[in-house]
């Protein structure tokens, strides 16, 4: 069965653009998760989707959104980009999101901003 | 505000030792506890995970002890091997929380020969 895939894996975007991010989560999962890692702050939770509906959102500004397609394929957006979004984010899957579904994280897409 | 302390940052242990990370947590409603394993490049993956009502769960090499009173919980290495340098992360997720898994922040293994 493949894994959880993300394109691109690397972007390089300027101060001010936005950016889209994809997620293909593994076949029959439906809730969709996305992570941002840096160095300063780890990894912290952005949002998750299941059945195409945001179920939970961390603490990031309305900068950051998402939405997931009837195929359970995911998608997130950063406008106004800033510095500090340059990050390693993540998108993991998980068959419902229940408590202990495991999360099998993609690659990763590296987004740097200049 | 970290939920998740992890200790220590970085560690480096010889071949056939034994390697443990701790987390300690501070909320009581967290009732799920993975570890994850990263390596360069790559995404985290699931390496063990217990829920409170138990004290230990091993997998083959690999060991996670809870203490629920001290709101604590490692993972030992047992025999470490080179393959295991990667970073490690500990984690907790409470019920309809909002923040699905909260990281500690890691902690870097070095296995050497």
């Amino acid at each position: 069965k493949a894994g959880v895939t993300q394109t691109p894996r690397y972007l390089i975007k300027t101060r001010g653009q936005q950016v889209t991010l994809s997620c293909s989560p593994i076949s029959g999962h439906r809730s969709v998760s996305w992570y941002q890692q840096t160095p300063g702050q780890g990894l912290q939770f952005l949002f998750e989707y299941f059945s195409e509906t945001q179920r939970n959102k961390g603490n990031f500004p309305g900068r950051f959104s998402g939405r997931q397609f009837s195929n359970s394929r995911s998608e997130m957006n950063v406008s106004t980009l800033e510095l500090g979004d340059s990050a390693l984010y993540l998108c993991a899957s998980s068959l419902q999101g229940a408590l202990t579904d495991t999360q099998y994280f993609g690659p990763g897409t590296r987004l740097t901003v200049l | 505000q970290q939920q998740v302390k992890q200790s220590p940052q970085s560690l480096i242990v010889q071949k056939g030792g034994i390697s443990i990370i701790n987390c300690a947590y501070e909320n009581t409603a967290f009732d799920y506890f993975p570890w994850y394993q990263q390596f360069p490049g790559k995404g985290p993956a699931l390496l063990i995970a217990i829920r409170p009502d138990v004290s230990e769960k091993k997998e083959g090499r690999f060991t996670i002890s809870f203490n629920k009173s001290a709101k604590q919980f490692s993972l030992h290495i047992m025999d470490s091997q080179p393959g295991d340098s990667a970073t490690y992360f500990c984690a907790a997720s409470r019920p309809y929380n909002t923040d699905k898994l909260i990281f500690g922040t890691g902690t870097r293994l070095q296995v050497f020969p």
